[in-house]
């Protein structure tokens, strides 16, 4: 099993900063990697797709970057509502596996 | 528009059973991979099952092998999932999402649905 480790567990920053997450897989998963936007009582939302494509809508503050085993999801400029849980998610092989999460918490 | 809606959950007791299902429409199902996801409450997520456009091809967690099924109805546009044997530690929001053609990631989330395992 592919074991993704973010870091760091939670961020603290005021909105107009910027913000990055990383993401660090156990083995390499190419570029098949993914990130999510959790807010609470809400579905996770896709925002990265292999590893820097921006999904359908997504500002473009928000950005992807990396290969491999090492990831990271930039957001350049925090808005109000940027502020939520923050998943990678690899499908390089089964099972498919999710990071712990990174919380991202206003200042 | 995408729309998936989950349904099927709530109080169960250990060792029972429950069918959630999904309904989907606003894209071409039987061309997706389906997906079920679940996120005990304020924990993080985790994958469960996926099953192919078609049907014939299913993968499971190591958690839920053997006691969950997931099935697809393609001219209902519905998914399923068959959950059998149910433990205290299957508690949680069980979301159903698609993924792309060619397996991309879930890119469409259902809101969820709460399955509680208690006694």
């Amino acid at each position: 099993e592919i074991v993704l480790t973010q870091s760091p567990a939670t961020l603290s920053l005021s909105p107009g900063e910027r913000a990055t997450l990383s993401c660090r897989a156990s083995q390499s998963v190419t570029t098949d990697l993914a990130w999510y936007q959790q807010k609470p009582g809400q579905a996770p939302r896709l925002l990265i797709y292999d590893a820097f494509n921006r999904a359908t809508g997504i500002p473009a503050r928000f950005s992807g970057s990396g290969s491999g085993t090492d990831f990271t999801l930039t957001i350049s400029s925090l808005e109000p509502e940027d502020f939520a849980i923050y998943y990678c998610h690899q499908r390089t092989s089964w099972p498919i596996t999710f990071g712990q999460g990174t919380r991202l918490e206003i200042k | 528009e995408v729309q998936l809606l989950e349904s099927g959950g709530g109080l169960v007791q250990p060792g029972g059973s429950l069918r959630l299902s999904c309904s989907a429409s606003g894209f071409p199902f039987d061309k997706c991979p389906m997906t079920w996801v679940r996120q005990v409450p304020g924990k993080g997520l985790e994958w469960v099952s996926t099953i192919s456009g078609h049907g014939a091809s299913t993968h499971y967690a190591d958690s839920v092998k053997g006691r969950f099924t997931i099935s697809r109805d393609n001219s209902r546009t519905t998914l399923y999932l068959h959950m059998n044997s149910l433990r205290v530690d299957d508690t949680a929001v069980y979301y159903c999402a698609r993924r792309s053609p060619s397996w991309g990631p879930p890119d469409n989330w259902g809101q969820g649905s709460l399955v509680t395992v208690s006694s």
